[in-house]
């Protein structure tokens, strides 16, 4: 079966700091990998997507993955956060398929000043 | 068209009462999905269609829950006989094949709370 772990529940970081959000998933085929952002009673916005070729992916607002298929990771980083990026975060994987998508349980980010 | 638009954003029901949630995808998608996501957890998948086909619905909760799209564009999705355990957020997300995967697009959601 399909998972995802995300291990940190919350974290914080000052405005400007950098950011990584650690993502460890298990699937049994090739996986494709997502990140999506979701603001407090919002729906989700993707922030950006694996499907394969280069193992580093950028993606909107800054964002971007690295893809360790040695690691069963897909962590997401930010150089620089800003204020705006306090919001809840979810790595998700699937098949590539149509099936859905399976989530992991959030990180909450939240921004010191 | 700018999104994935649900219908209503709030509902607010009384335990034992039907309820149905309405989602327009993105004109040009053909798959549909619905997800559940309750607090502090992420969404959990449902169900889907491809065009008005509905192709896996072994993860609805129980037989209570059912979903429908009959014409391949629009979907509900209804709860009969609501429990206070119904309470939760119910996004719809639709997508079309990009490259080899599916790439998939939120709505806002609909938050359900049974009282």
């Amino acid at each position: 079966a399909q998972s995802v772990t995300q291990p940190d529940i919350h974290i914080t970081v000052s405005e400007g700091a950098s950011l990584e959000l650690r993502c460890n998933y298990s699937y049994g085929a090739t996986p494709y990998l997502f990140w999506y952002v979701q603001s407090p009673g919002q729906g989700l916005q993707l922030l950006l997507k694996y499907f394969s070729g280069d193992t580093l992916v950028q993606g909107i607002k800054g964002f971007e993955a690295e893809f360790k298929r040695s690691q069963s990771s897909f962590n997401l980083r930010k150089p620089s956060v800003h204020w705006s990026d306090a919001a809840e975060y979810f790595c998700a994987v699937g098949g590539g398929g149509a099936d859905g998508l399976t989530f992991g349980k959030g990180t909450h980010l939240i921004i010191q000043p | 068209d700018t999104g994935v638009s649900q219908d209503p954003r709030h509902k607010i029901t009384k335990r034992g009462q039907n309820v149905t949630f309405r989602c327009d995808p993105i004109s040009e998608h053909n798959r549909l999905y619905w997800y559940r996501q309750t607090l502090g957890q992420g969404p959990e998948f449902l169900t889907y269609f491809q065009n008005e086909a509905q192709l896996e619905k072994s993860r609805l909760l129980s037989d209570r829950f059912s979903a429908e799209r009959p014409k391949g564009s629009f979907s509900t999705l209804e709860i009969q006989r609501t429990e206070q355990g119904d309470s939760a957020m119910y996004l719809c997300a639709s997508s079309s094949k990009t490259g080899t995967a599916f790439e998939a697009f939120f709505g806002q959601g609909t938050r359900l709370t049974v009282v």
